[in-house]
């Protein structure tokens, strides 16, 4: 297996652009998580997903930001408008039930 | 929150050291993880600790748990420059895992 794929790797935008980032988690993986991490604020987890359902999206900052995943393979985190202080990476894991998670290895994205 | 909060916020030695990291958290939990992670990938599990469990040991890892005290130990025997990472705990009760800072370490060969 591959491991979790995200795309893309890097992101350079400018403010008020819309911004789509995607994952594709580990086949028979239950559980899909997005993350954002900052020096600032550390791992900060944004919405997870359990069998393609969002089951929490309390970590999501605000209306700016939405999360899908239409089918087990694939899932897209969306902002727009996008800001400066949404320049963070981000982190698509995915897990077995409860189990360790498995990260793929972020989309560093810069809101200029 | 159950976040774990790690302590040293940042740690140096020598090679051949052992290094010591320590994780409290606040609410009870199911079980604690441990992660690396590199500068520029993501995180990357390292070992489980279940609640009723004490101890648990993989290669030069040694994680301990005190739930009475809600805090675990992560111990890196014989350390390698390749050790140098960012390690993180992770705790889960009725959440998902939720992740303190971490612990920079720097292993100087």
């Amino acid at each position: 297996d591959a491991g979790v794929i995200q795309s893309p790797r890097h992101e350079v935008t400018e403010m008020g652009q819309e911004v789509t980032l995607r994952c594709k988690p580990i086949s028979g993986h239950d559980y899909l998580f997005w993350y954002r991490q900052t020096m600032m604020r550390g791992l900060e987890l944004l919405i997870y997903f359990n069998n393609n359902v969002p089951i929490d999206d309390s970590g999501m900052p605000e209306d700016r930001f939405s999360a899908k995943m239409p089918n087990a393979s694939f899932s897209t985190l969306k902002i727009q408008p996008s800001e400066p202080r949404d320049s963070a990476v981000y982190f698509c894991a995915s897990s077995e039930l409860d189990n360790e998670q498995f990260f793929g290895p972020g989309t560093r994205l810069t809101v200029l | 929150s159950q976040q774990g909060e790690e302590d040293p916020q940042a740690l140096s030695i020598q090679e051949g050291e052992n290094a010591t990291m320590n994780c409290s958290y606040k609410t009870s939990i199911n079980n604690l993880q441990w992660y690396r992670q590199n500068s520029g990938r993501g995180l990357v599990h390292l070992i489980l600790i279940r609640s009723n469990e004490r101890e648990k040991h993989s290669g030069r890892l040694r994680v301990t748990l005190d739930t009475s005290k809600k805090s675990s130990s992560l111990l890196i025997t014989a350390s390698r420059a390749a050790d140098t990472a960012s390690y993180f705990c992770a705790t889960d009760g009725n959440t998902p895992l939720v992740f303190g800072k971490g612990t920079r370490l720097s292993v100087i060969a």
